[in-house]
């Protein structure tokens, strides 16, 4: 069965850090581009990072450059997201997804991990 | 305030047809295809429609996506009670070099 299986959030203070980490099972991990989306309490989507299939090149959003990192161990199957300098506005849900093609096509997600920044 | 417009909320009847509508610009939609995904209260998001029009393996084909110019709609038809969730538009925006998402809209089955 394909699956990702997110874990390492938590209540952290205002500047703090966490990493949150991607267990992924079922398929050939190295051959996909993999994505942070996150989700705001009662809030949408919002896509936070991604990282092609090799870990060679990365990207991510406006709101998040300089203060997350992702990257990824092909060899343990499992993305990870670095997230640093964090802000009460960062408080969301994580979730993991699998990218089916080079448009960003989100076809697996996980049960997501909670992240709280507050003091 | 996100990229793609959607309507907050929408509701329909068992049974019934509804059309949730996605609007954006030059700069996405118009010049990207489209994803819907659905999210059951309390559960992660799930890939309903990509390409504009394709299903994925397994989703009904009550679901159906359509797109014309900078807008994108999905409807559903045969309203089921299962199908009440967050509804969100997705594509990517060429201005923003990046994935936007819609704000979602909340289907109510009254």
């Amino acid at each position: 069965e394909v699956q990702l299986l997110e874990s390492g959030g938590g209540l952290v203070q205002p500047g703090g850090s966490l990493r949150l980490s991607c267990a992924a099972s079922g398929f050939t991990f190295s051959s996909y581009a993999m994505n942070w989306v996150r989700q705001a309490p009662g809030k949408g989507l919002e896509w936070v990072s991604s990282i092609i299939g090799s870990g060679s090149s990365t990207h991510y959003a406006d709101s998040v450059k300089g203060r997350f990192t992702i990257s990824r161990d092909n060899s343990e199957n499992t993305l990870y997201l670095q997230v640093n300098s964090l802000r009460a506005e960062d408080t969301a849900a994580y979730y993991c997804a699998r990218a089916l093609d080079a448009w960003y096509t989100f076809d697996i997600w996980g049960q997501g991990t909670m992240v709280t920044v507050s003091s | 305030q996100s990229v793609l417009t959607q309507p907050p909320s929408a509701s329909g009847t068992p049974g019934q047809r509804v059309t949730i509508s996605c609007s954006g610009s030059s700069s996405n939609i118009g010049s990207n295809t489209v994803k819907w995904y659905q999210q059951l209260p309390g559960t992660a998001p799930k890939l309903l429609i990509y390409s504009n029009n394709q299903r994925p393996s397994g989703v009904p084909d009550r679901f159906s996506g359509s797109k014309s110019g900078t807008s994108a709609s999905l409807a559903i038809s045969g309203l089921q009670s299962e199908d009440e969730a967050d509804y969100y538009c997705a594509t990517w925006d060429d201005s923003l070099n990046g994935p936007v998402f819609g704000g979602g809209t909340k289907l109510t089955v009254l």
